[in-house]
């Protein structure tokens, strides 16, 4: 499967403990994105980088939350003292910079996240 | 920052007839338009896109135009079937390559 990878795919847990999700995106893809969506709501930007540096990160991103991605290549999303209203699907997204998709937002399936 | 509103949140049709969502965008420097379909429990796919250069961008039964005086694009589907059930969500992003702000999203149902 050549497609955006996450994991994991579910993840509950107790609040106040921390929690990881990588992504791992399509292989030629130098732009990486991390969105978050709630129920009936639509993807909110988090960050995203090219390569391995970070060029945005949203005001909504407390400082419980750090994303990496060390070599370019797969990217992990960290939360650090869960919240209940933490609880979403993490979806993560690489484009490409070039070609006939430039631009285009490929998705993996998501990491869902429920604090208890 | 960018700002996406999007028209209705949902939208019932009768199998075979024709649906349209509606957004608006604020930020003048925005040049690129998708528009994703999320079937229930799935990831975003893009549907179809239009860049600013374009005023409308036609495929099979999907169409998006774009107004960029108004600051707006609509999404057309036509001859809808109950495949077409889904959310669909429209964005925009400005120049380069930097963050694609989406909107709230349309829960579309086609009905038999």
């Amino acid at each position: 499967d050549t497609g955006v990878s996450q994991n994991p795919r579910h993840k509950i847990t107790k609040r106040g403990q921390n929690v990881t999700f990588r992504c791992d995106p399509i292989s030629e893809h130098n732009r990486l994105y991390w969105y978050r969506q709630t129920l009936g709501q639509g993807p909110e930007f988090l960050t995203y980088f090219q390569n391995e540096a970070q060029l945005e990160k949203s005001r909504l991103l407390s400082d419980r939350f750090s994303a990496e991605r060390p070599k370019g290549s797969f990217s992990t999303l960290e939360i650090q003292r869960t919240e209940q209203g933490d609880s979403a699907m993490y979806l993560c997204a690489s484009t490409p910079t070039g070609g006939r998709n430039q631009g285009e937002l490929f998705f993996g399936e998501g990491s869902r996240l429920t604090v208890l | 920052g960018e700002n996406v509103e999007q028209h209705p949140s949902t939208l019932s049709v009768q199998e075979g007839d024709s649906a349209v969502i509606k957004c608006t965008y604020s930020d003048s420097a925005s040049n690129y338009f998708p528009w994703y379909k999320q079937e229930l429990g799935k990831r975003p796919q893009l549907i179809i896109d239009i860049r600013s250069n374009v005023g409308e961008k036609k495929d099979q039964r999907i169409a998006v135009t774009l107004n960029k005086t108004a600051k707006h694009f609509s999404l057309h589907i036509t001859e809808t079937q109950p495949e077409d059930s889904a959310v669909y969500f429209c964005a925009a992003r400005p120049g380069g390559y930097q963050k694609v702000t989406f909107g709230t999203g349309t829960k579309l149902q086609v009905i038999p």
